[in-house]
């Protein structure tokens, strides 16, 4: 069964760094690509960046390029986001997706979530 | 960035009924347009890739059709279990990813 769990939000001042973190069961992780995925309180989805099965490729959304990076870990199975300069704007939920293999880009598989509060 | 819009917002319909969703694409999208659901307090779930592929486990009521920037999804008829809020989603031009603001399926 695949499994994706995410960990790492939080409560966080503006100007402030967390790391989120995804961690990847039941399928081998290694041969996808990984998405992240915002919402905002009561908003749409956001798509946030995503990064290629090797790592080689990242790409994201302008409203974070500079202060977020997307990274993984192929033998802990692990995603990440490390988030700096964070702004209150970028309060959300944030969830961990799977790309859909031979359908890039769309995600079939999502984690639950993990909050993110960016207040003084 | 492609802009997806999606009618209506809300949509009030009873059990049984036929809802019927539209997404449209400020471009081209070709046919990599995908539909979500998303239940309150829940994971967006995968429905329908690709304008008409069903995702594994989704069952036969739930179709979509269309191309370039026209898009529907259709709920044949409505399970209890199927008032949510519905997202359009295209991959055809990225980054980024770009996702419509939702249509909410309540019950009238």
């Amino acid at each position: 069964e695949v499994q994706l769990v995410e960990s790492g939000g939080g409560l966080v001042q503006p100007g402030g760094s967390l790391r989120l973190s995804c961690a990847a069961s039941g399928f081998t992780f290694n041969d996808y690509w990984m998405t992240w995925v915002r919402q905002a309180p009561g908003k749409g989805l956001e798509w946030v960046a995503n990064i290629k099965q090797d790592g080689s490729d990242k790409y994201y959304v302008d409203s974070v390029k500079g202060r977020f990076t997307i990274s993984r870990d192929n033998v802990k199975n692990s995603l990440y986001l490390q988030m700096n300069s964070l702004r209150a704007e970028d309060t959300a939920m944030y969830y961990c997706a799977r790309d859909k293999a031979a359908a890039g880009r769309v995600c079939d598989y999502w984690g639950q979530g993990t909050q993110v509060t960016v207040s003084s | 960035e492609i802009v997806l819009t999606q009618s209506p917002a809300t949509l009030s319909l009873s059990p049984g009924e036929r809802a019927t969703l539209s997404c449209r694409a400020s471009q081209n999208v070709r046919n990599y347009l995908a539909w979500y659901q998303q239940k309150p307090g829940q994971a967006p779930r995968l429905l329908i890739f690709d304008t008409s592929h069903r995702a594994p486990g989704i069952p036969a009521r739930f179709s979509g059709s269309g191309s370039g920037t026209d898009f529907t999804l259709t709920i044949s008829s409505l399970e209890p279990e199927d008032f949510a809020v519905y997202y359009c989603q295209q991959r055809s031009n990225w980054p980024p990813v770009t996702f419509g603001p939702g249509t909410k399926v309540d019950i009238k």
